[in-house]
């Protein structure tokens, strides 16, 4: 148990459907990460929040949106998604900024897959 | 460009022997060092970091790795393997100009058979 939870563990998903992934961190943290892990691929980085503000977004198509209502919650909103998108979508938190540790610690993740 | 390399896909050893997995950086200034692992269906967990002092780090496991500033590697090490080390392992560093954002290594698959 390493204080990130994610829901729900695993979605199965049609390409025109809307749905949404929640991440919540119990460990104080002031930054979150949306992360996908595909099969044979590196772990792409997709939004980062320090302090409930986006400061990263790494050419995330527009199908995915994230949302970040305060410290401890993330949302990764999903619609219109494409087979390609289906992978584990991995949220993580960290104590970023002066004094901060930097590490970051993960949920379990979501397997998604979109049919 | 930063980044950070894991040269090895697959690291095979048996059970008891000593365990190596490289990792070789390249940022500019000084790095946060990370190793993570990840077992299946599951996130990935915190191993251990370097940020500074001791070059040998310990961490979760029995695990340690060594920060050599001159070959800017951080090979992670275990002097005894066993197979329930056998996992998916990721080298990461953040940048010192980050603020928040780490990079991760492509992962090296730890295969320990009895």
């Amino acid at each position: 148990e390493t204080g990130v939870t994610q829901t729900p563990r695993h979605l199965v998903m049609g390409m025109t459907n809307k749905k949404s992934l929640k991440c919540e961190q119990h460990l104080g943290h002031n930054a979150m990460y949306w992360y996908k892990q595909s099969a044979k691929k590196p772990l792409e980085l997709m939004f980062v929040y320090s302090l409930e503000e986006r400061v990263e977004n790494n050419s995330v198509p527009s199908r995915f949106s994230p949302e970040c209502p305060n410290s401890s919650h993330l949302f990764l909103h999903l619609h219109t998604l494409q087979p390609e998108d289906s992978a584990l979508y991995l949220c993580a938190s960290s104590l970023s900024g002066q004094g901060g540790s930097y590490e970051q610690y993960f949920g379990p993740g979501t397997r998604l897959t979109v049919t | 460009a930063q980044s950070v390399a894991q040269p090895e896909d697959q690291v095979n050893v048996a059970e008891g022997n000593p365990l190596t997995v490289k990792c070789t950086y390249s940022v500019s200034g000084n790095p946060y060092l990370f190793w993570y692992v990840q077992y299946p269906n599951r996130g990935l967990q915190f191993l251990l970091k370097y940020i500074t002092g001791d070059n040998l780090v310990k961490g979760s496991y029995g695990f340690e790795a060594e920060f050599n500033k001159s070959q800017t590697s951080f090979h992670l090490k275990k002097p005894s393997a066993l197979v329930s080390d056998s996992a998916l392992y990721f080298c990461a560093v953040r940048p010192y100009s980050s603020a928040s954002k780490i990079i991760f290594g492509s992962g090296t698959r730890l295969s320990i058979r009895p």
